[in-house]
This record gives structure tokens, sequence and C-alpha cells, in this order.
């Protein structure tokens, strides 16, 4: 089976500007999940998607927004960037249940200039 | 709410030593509890993972961890390192049973590096 993949992996954007960024899951998965990585923060999470449906969202402003199509691959979207919004964006498919593992895949490195 | 607290942000050790990296977790309610290993430029990769049963957890690489309940915690151990273990440890958790809900609530993180 394929795993996560993340497009695009690396990205360069300018303050003020929008980005979208994309998650195929693994075949079969229906939960996506997203997290943010940076050396400061560490990992946090962002939100989940299951079924189309954001399911749970983390501490976040309302820039950050995300949505997931009926063939279960994810987008999200950061609006207004800011310096604070460089960071590696993970994202993480699973079944769909507390006890089911999450798996990620490599990840965008988004740098805000 | 959920937290993590990983003990050592850096732990150095000699290839073929032991190692332990230590977590704690404080939570009102059941967890899950899940060990996870960064190499550098990659996603996270699961080590193993604690759901119920017996609290001595085998997961890949030769890694293993102890959830103890009393002391809330969940430390990862491997009794010989590689060099290539050499990457950065998350310990997490996750919430039982909220409709099913994920979010995983990781601790900080731990660098082991492994010397030759």
């Amino acid at each position: 089976k394929a795993g996560v993949t993340q497009t695009p992996r690396y990205l360069i954007k300018t303050r003020g500007q929008q980005v979208t960024l994309s998650c195929s899951p693994i075949s079969g998965h229906r939960s996506v999940s997203w997290y943010q990585q940076t050396p400061g923060q560490g990992l946090q999470f962002l939100f989940e998607y299951f079924s189309e449906t954001q399911r749970n969202k983390g501490n976040f402003p309302g820039r950050f927004s995300g949505r997931q199509f009926s063939n279960s691959r994810s987008e999200m979207n950061v609006s207004t960037l800011e310096l604070g919004d460089s960071a590696l964006y993970l994202c993480a498919s699973s079944l769909g249940t507390s006890v089911h593992e999450q798996y990620f895949g490599p990840g965008t490195r988004l740098t805000v200039t | 709410a959920q937290s993590v607290t990983q003990l050592d942000s850096q732990v150095p050790v000699f290839e073929e030593a032991p190692v332990e990296l230590r977590c704690n977790y404080s939570s009102s309610v059941s967890v899950y509890l899940f060990w996870y290993v960064q190499y550098p430029n990659q996603g996270l990769q699961l080590l193993l993972k604690y759901l119920s049963g017996s609290t001595l957890v085998k997961g890949i690489n030769g890694f293993e961890a102890e959830f103890n309940k009393s002391q809330t915690s969940f430390h990862l151990r491997k009794p010989s390192v590689h060099i290539s273990d050499t990457a950065e440890y998350f310990c997490a958790v996750t919430l039982l049973g909220i409709q099913g809900a994920q979010k995983l609530v990781f601790g900080q993180g731990t660098r082991l590096t492994i010397n030759p």
C-alpha cells in the first residue's frame, strides 16, 4: 500500500499571502489529521477530518482551515501568512478511531519570509 | 486537559549501551499511549502503543515501553542501541472514545544521539 503523501514538500511564501497544502491518505483510511511542528512549540494538533466532517479542532486561529473531499484527500489552508507560521506541517491518516494508529506523511516544509 | 512531559530533551549514549527515554503524562481520563520516532527530514513512525492489557509493550526495532498507571509514566527502553537509532523520539497520548475522534497530544521530544 502506498503511504501518506503530501504536496508540495517545500514551499516559500511571503507574509500576507495564503497557502494550500495537500494530503492524500492511505487507501481505505477515512480520517486525516493535521499537525504543525516548530522548534519552539513542538508538535501541535490542528484539526481532524473524518468522512468530510471536521471532528476535532486544536487551538489555532481561524486563519487555519481545512477540508476533506469524498475520496478522503484533505487540504489545509492558511490565509494571511505570518512569519510564525513557518513550520513543518504533517498530515496523518488512520482508519478513524482512537485505537487506530496514525500514519504520518513526510510533511510540507513552509517558510514564510 | 491532557499533557505529556518528556523529561530529557537530549540523551547521548554510546553504541551498544542501554537507553531509557522518560515520559510522564497527566490526564483526568483514560488515555492511549504511543511512542513515535522521527528521523531527519521525515515524518513520524510509530514505535509502539499501549491500549490495554499487559503493561509491558514491545515495539519495532527492539524498543519496549512500560505503562505505569500509578506513576502516570510510559518510559521507552532499548537494551542495546545502534547508530541507526539516532533520531528524535516523541511520546504521545490520545483520548479514549470521544466519538472516535483522534487527537494526539505530543511531548516536546527527546533527541537521542548514539556515539560510536
